[in-house]
């Protein structure tokens, strides 16, 4: 069953330009991941953020949560055209789904030159 | 790579043939997963293995049978698919199951059943 909604669905934005995504979730939570997927090729884990936690940095990429809001959000900065790709959360459910990933249907980000 | 491997790449199928999807991890993880991702729709996770034990079937039809015979390797058995079964099929690990571990993805079998 879906946990996370991303959105927007899809995003277009130029090279240079940050990118920010959402997702929003529905129930209590361990953790919440990023992932990115290149067109038709698997999903690379981007970043980690426990329930605790409230924002989180890899390179430049920020991740925040906000647990009582249920949801997080994904920000891409200074975009390049290599960060073309679709862009999922997935969130590991704190009540019976112990490390069993459930994702959103994804954001589509397209970075243009 | 990521250290994830799956074969073949491509698979296309009739409905009656018998097939089997293969993933192989080197990166010393003890637990396997298989989701299913369809166009336009969530990935769904399918099956969870953890030291080699099954401890998820997601309700998945018996058409799809999972083998794990140790735990770098991790095999989906098919046999009389439907043609709403065409998919990528995606292989994850991680270290161990647990709500702290990353997966690390194989880049996928495209299946078409026909």
């Amino acid at each position: 069953s879906q946990q996370g909604e991303e959105d927007p669905q899809a995003l277009s934005i130029q090279e240079g330009e940050n990118a920010t995504m959402n997702c929003s979730y529905k129930t209590s939570i361990n953790n919440l991941q990023w992932y990115r997927q290149n067109s038709g090729r698997g999903l690379v884990h981007l970043i980690l953020i426990r329930s605790n936690e409230r924002e989180k940095h890899s390179g430049r990429l920020r991740v925040t949560l906000d647990t009582s809001k249920k949801s997080s959000s994904l920000l891409i900065t200074a975009s390049r055209a290599a960060d073309t790709a679709s862009y999922f959360c997935a969130t590991d459910e704190a009540a019976d789904s112990w490390g069993k990933l459930q994702f959103g249907a994804g954001t589509q980000v397209v970075v243009t030159p | 790579e990521t250290g994830v491997t799956q074969t073949p790449r491509h698979l296309v199928m009739g409905m009656t043939n018998k097939k089997s999807l293969k993933c192989e991890q080197h990166l010393g993880h003890n637990a396997m997963y298989w989701y299913k991702q369809s166009a336009k729709k969530p990935l769904e996770l399918m099956f969870v293995y953890n030291f080699k034990e099954q401890t998820e079937n997601n309700s998945v039809p018996s058409r799809f049978s999972p083998e794990c015979p140790n735990s770098s390797h991790l095999f989906l058995h098919l046999h009389t698919l439907q043609p709403e079964d065409s998919a990528l099929y995606l292989c994850a690990s991680s270290q161990e199951q647990g709500p702290y571990f990353g997966y690390t993805f194989g880049s996928g079998t495209r299946l078409t059943v026909v």
